[in-house]
C-alpha cells in the first residue's frame, strides 16, 4: 500500500525565511505525489503534483517541490516566507488512480 | 473558490440521529469523492463515485453511504450517529476519476458536530 510520512507536525519560520516541509512516501509503484494547502476553515486547495518528467515542480504562490527517488521524498519548499503561507499543508500520494492518501499534515506558522 | 459547493457548512446533531451532506461538483466532472478530516485520523478517503456507479471504496463505515444521482450532484448519509462521527466532512471532483494524475477539487467542507 501507498503512504506519505510528514515529518513534523508544526513548523514555524519568521517572515523572510525559508520554508521547507518534509514528505516522504512509500511506493512500490512510481508514485504521483500532491501538495495541497488548507486555509483556516476553508477546504484543501492543489499547490503542485507531480507525475512524470521533470523532478523540479513548480506550484503556485512561490512555492516547488522535488522529487528525489532515491531518498523517497518529495519536500516542499518556498525561498521567502510570507505571513500569508501561515496553513496547514499536506503531502499525499495517489492510490489506484483513485483515492487521494494523506499524511497526518504539517501546521506552518509565520512570525513577523 | 474550487467550484465544488457543500451543504450545510455546519451541522449539530444528536448520537443515535442520521443526516445528509450534499455536493455538487464543478461544472463537467464526472467523479465525486469524500472524505473525513478528524483530530484522530487525520484525512481519510471515503468513497468515490463515478457518474452515478460506485468506483471505490475506503475506511467508509457501515453506517454511511453514498450515492450520485444523474444530475451528478451526490449525498453522503451518516446514521446513527456517533459521537465519533463529529469531523469536517470533504467532497471533491475531479473530470474523470481514473487518470493518476488528475487534479481533485475540494469543496468548502461540512462541519458536522454530534453531540
Amino acid at each position: 500500500a501507498q503512504s506519505v510520512t510528514q515529518l513534523g507536525s508544526h513548523v514555524s519560520v519568521s517572515e523572510g525565511a525559508l520554508v521547507l516541509l518534509r514528505c516522504n512516501y512509500s511506493s512500490s509503484v512510481p508514485p504521483y505525489l500532491f501538495w495541497y494547502v488548507q486555509y483556516p476553515n476553508q477546504g484543501l486547495q492543489l499547490l503542485l503534483k507531480y507525475t512524470t518528467g521533470a523532478t523540479l515542480v513548480k506550484g503556485i504562490n512561490g512555492f516547488e517541490a522535488e522529487f528525489k527517488k532515491s531518498e523517497t521524498s518529495f519536500h516542499l519548499t518556498k525561498p521567502s516566507a510570507h505571513m500569508s503561507d501561515a496553513a496547514e499543508y499536506f503531502c499525499a500520494v495517489i492510490q489506484a488512480g483513485t483515492a487521494l492518501i494523506f499524511g497526518k499534515g504539517t501546521t506552518l506558522s509565520v512570525s513577523s | 473558490d474550487s467550484g465544488v459547493t457543500q451543504t450545510p457548512k455546519h451541522l449539530i446533531t444528536a448520537t443515535g440521529q442520521r443526516v445528509t451532506l450534499r455536493c455538487s461538483p464543478r461544472s463537467g466532472d464526472l467523479s465525486v469523492y469524500w472524505y473525513q478530516q478528524s483530530l484522530d485520523q487525520g484525512l481519510q478517503f471515503l468513497i468515490q463515485y463515478y457518474n452515478g456507479e460506485e468506483r471505490a471504496k475506503g475506511n467508509i463505515l457501515e453506517r454511511f453511504s453514498a450515492q450520485q444521482f444523474p444530475d451528478l450532484h451526490s449525498e453522503l448519509n451518516l446514521s446513527s450517529l456517533e459521537l465519533g462521527d463529529s469531523a469536517l466532512y470533504f467532497c471533491a471532483s475531479s473530470p474523470e476519476g481514473g487518470a493518476l494524475a488528475e487534479t481533485q477539487y475540494f469543496g468548502p467542507g461540512t462541519r458536522l458536530l454530534v453531540l
